[in-house]
């Protein structure tokens, strides 16, 4: 059974950094592509950075590039999100989604973990 | 970016209507799309992609349709188990973006 958990999620202040955990198993996890989606409260999915099996190449939107950075441990089957320089537009629940194949579609998801940004 | 426009944004329905929820992009994605499920507090699921291709494991009630610029999800009669929100996504370009989400409550 595919699973995605996340974690790290906790109350920080702006300008503060936290980095989120992914933990996968039930599929190799070095074959696929690993991509972070979020979304703020009462409102849509969001992506937010995506990392190459081999993790050679990571992509991210404009509104966090420069200050998230996306990596991964095909040792531990983990994938991270370091996030800095947080602000309260960055609260949000943040999803671990896996990509099928080599497309952008999302075939498994995690539960998501909550970040806040406040002070 | 591309911008994917769903409507509703939500409605009530009862259980054994045929509901169809409509996905506007911004410009022609061809059928680079996917619709997804989600119930409060759950992950979201994967239903459907390249516009129509149905996942592994969904039911057949669920379809979907359309190409270029307008698409549809069509849920043939609904369960207590599809009360839930649903979102379209494009892939055609990247950034992949969201629509907005289309909430689907118990009338």
């Amino acid at each position: 059974e595919v699973q995605l958990v996340e974690s790290g999620g906790d109350l920080v202040q702006p300008g503060g950094s936290l980095t989120l955990s992914c933990a996968v198993s039930g599929f190799t996890f070095r074959s696929h592509w690993m991509s972070w989606v979020r979304q703020a409260p009462g409102k849509g999915l969001e992506w937010v950075a995506s990392i190459r099996p081999d993790g050679s190449a990571r992509y991210y939107v404009d509104s966090v590039r420069g200050r998230f950075t996306i990596s991964r441990d095909n040792t531990e089957n983990s994938l991270f999100l370091q996030m800095k320089d947080l602000g309260a537009e960055d609260t949000a629940v943040y999803y671990c989604a896996r990509l099928m194949g080599w497309t952008t579609i999302y075939d498994y998801w995690g539960r998501g973990t909550l970040v806040t940004v406040s002070s | 970016a591309i911008r994917m426009t769903q409507s509703p944004s939500s409605f009530s329905a009862s259980t054994g209507d045929r509901v169809t929820i409509t996905c506007r992009a911004s410009e022609d994605i061809g059928r680079s799309l996917a619709w997804y499920q989600q119930k409060g507090g759950e992950a979201p699921k994967l239903l459907i992609y390249d516009a129509s291709t149905l996942e592994s494991g969904v039911p057949s009630k669920f379809s979907g349709s359309g190409s270029g610029t307008d698409f549809a999800l069509t849920v043939s009669s609904l369960q207590s188990e599809d009360f839930a929100s649903y979102y379209c996504q494009q892939y055609s370009a990247y950034p992949v973006t969201f629509g907005g989400g289309t909430k689907v409550e118990i009338k």
